[in-house]
């Protein structure tokens, strides 16, 4: 069946630092492949999407290359900021006919000043 | 930001209780869905609506039902609530079967069973 797998948190960085956070997949066919971000006491928002292979996905910063190779979708982030703390989840969806999101278990971040 | 209002917002009720949970939107969008959210888990989808009146079920749907009378409100019911449905719920919406994955949340309703 379909599935995300993240890595495990809390990831904890200093402002500044260079943030990757890692995503594969398991997929049949091509999905497409999400990253929703969640703040504290709020519901997720969608943070970037790619929908083929090699296809990037950027915004606020953030930015994700979809890798078919890898069957990998990892987010990064050159500068992070204490307002990036969150946590943030890696989802898929498969482009045939009505297909559910399938989330991973999210990766919290930590930004100290 | 997207309309969808969830209520109640937090709720603590006894085991065995009916519980019910609403979400309502101003986007008039056709998919409407019910996750939970739980450590280790992420988010996992209760039920979801194609349509008026057209419920459909996803991966954890037991102990749970959902009616959609209108295309703005989308209900979440636990009949006999349990501690295992102690749990964050968040509704999401959907514009079109080409918009898929492009959920709009609502802030969630906390919900603690005792």
């Amino acid at each position: 069946g379909n599935s995300v797998t993240q890595m495990e948190g809390p990831v904890t960085l200093s402002e500044e630092a260079f943030l990757t956070i890692n995503c594969t997949y398991t997929a049949t066919g091509y999905p497409s492949l999400f990253w929703y971000v969640q703040y504290p006491g709020e519901g997720l928002q969608l943070l970037l999407k790619a929908t083929k292979a090699d296809d990037k996905g950027s915004n606020k910063g953030f930015e994700a290359t979809y890798r078919k190779e890898t069957t990998s979708f990892h987010l990064e982030k050159g500068s992070v900021q204490v307002s990036d703390s969150a946590v943030y989840f890696c989802a898929l969806r498969r482009n045939t006919g009505f297909q559910k999101l399938v989330f991973g278990t999210g990766t919290r971040l930590l930004v100290s000043p | 930001d997207a309309g969808i209002t969830q209520s109640p917002r937090h709720k603590v009720t006894e085991t065995g209780t009916p519980v019910t949970l609403r979400c309502h939107q101003t986007e008039n969008h056709r998919y409407m869905y019910w996750y939970r959210q739980d450590p280790g888990h992420g988010l996992r989808l209760i039920h979801y609506s194609y349509g008026v009146k057209d419920t459909d079920k996803g991966e954890v749907s037991d102990g749970y039902s959902v009616s959609r009378s209108k295309t703005e409100d989308f209900l979440l019911t636990l009949e006999s609530a349990t501690s295992s449905q102690t749990s964050v719920y968040f509704c999401a919406i959907s514009e079109s079967e080409a918009a898929f994955g492009e959920l709009f949340f609502g802030e969630g309703s906390r919900l603690t069973v005792l």
